[in-house]
């Protein structure tokens, strides 16, 4: 069965600094790799994808992920952060199919 | 689009009581998840439609958990005797492409007293 370890549970950064946050997933193939993140009260967004292809994948926000088969990791990366990034970010795997399987997330807090 | 909507948005039930959360997906999205997160286990896949048919259940915790779909606009997951353990955010998620890019809706908060 594939697995999703985010090794932080919690982040402190400040704002204006870079952030990177880690995943490894334990699988046989390359699944479908994700990152959501959650602000506080709300639903989970989705920020960006990997399928295939191009290994430095850019998504919304300013956030960008990079897949290393070699490493078994989809880490996710933002240059500068913002006040607003402050929220909870979970990277999930697919093996092909419909059932995402989720991280036990990071918390990113956001220092002025 | 209003995107994915769930009521309602919290629920406090007293322990034996029916609990019933609802969903309506993103229009045109044939697939459809109800996910349950808790502190302890995460996010987790309850059960999976597909043009409104239940594919994978596996994930529902007990016979106590049911879940719906009579049409494409519409789920029902409903908790029948409710426990406090059920204690739980319940997410409902939608997606025109089998899951792999699914759009959450802003949960319904349950407490079971």
């Amino acid at each position: 069965a594939q697995s999703v370890t985010q090794p932080d549970i919690h982040i402190t950064v400040s704002e204006g600094a870079s952030l990177e946050l880690r995943c490894n997933y334990s699988y046989g193939a390359t699944p479908y790799l994700f990152w959501y993140v959650q602000s506080p009260g709300q639903g989970l967004q989705l920020l960006l994808k990997y399928f295939s292809g191009d290994t430095l994948v850019q998504g919304i926000k300013g956030f960008e992920a990079e897949f290393k088969r070699s490493q078994s990791s989809f880490n996710l990366r933002k240059p500068s952060v913002h006040w607003s990034d402050a929220a909870e970010y979970f990277c999930a795997v697919a093996p092909n199919d419909y059932k995402l399987s989720f991280g036990a997330g990071t918390t990113v807090t956001v220092r002025a | 689009d209003a995107g994915v909507i769930q009521s309602p948005r919290h629920e406090v039930t007293e322990m034996g009581q029916e609990v019933t959360l609802r969903c309506k997906p993103i229009s045109g999205h044939n697939s459809l998840f109800w996910y349950r997160q808790t502190m302890m286990r995460g996010l987790e896949l309850l059960i999976y439609f597909n043009n409104n048919v239940p594919i994978d259940d596996s994930g529902m915790p007990e016979d106590r958990f049911s879940a719906k779909m009579p049409n494409a606009s519409f789920s029902t997951l409903k908790i029948q005797p409710s426990e406090p353990r059920d204690s739980a955010v319940y997410f409902c998620a939608s997606s025109p492409l089998g899951g792999t890019e699914a759009f959450f809706g802003q949960g319904t908060r349950l407490t079971v007293v």
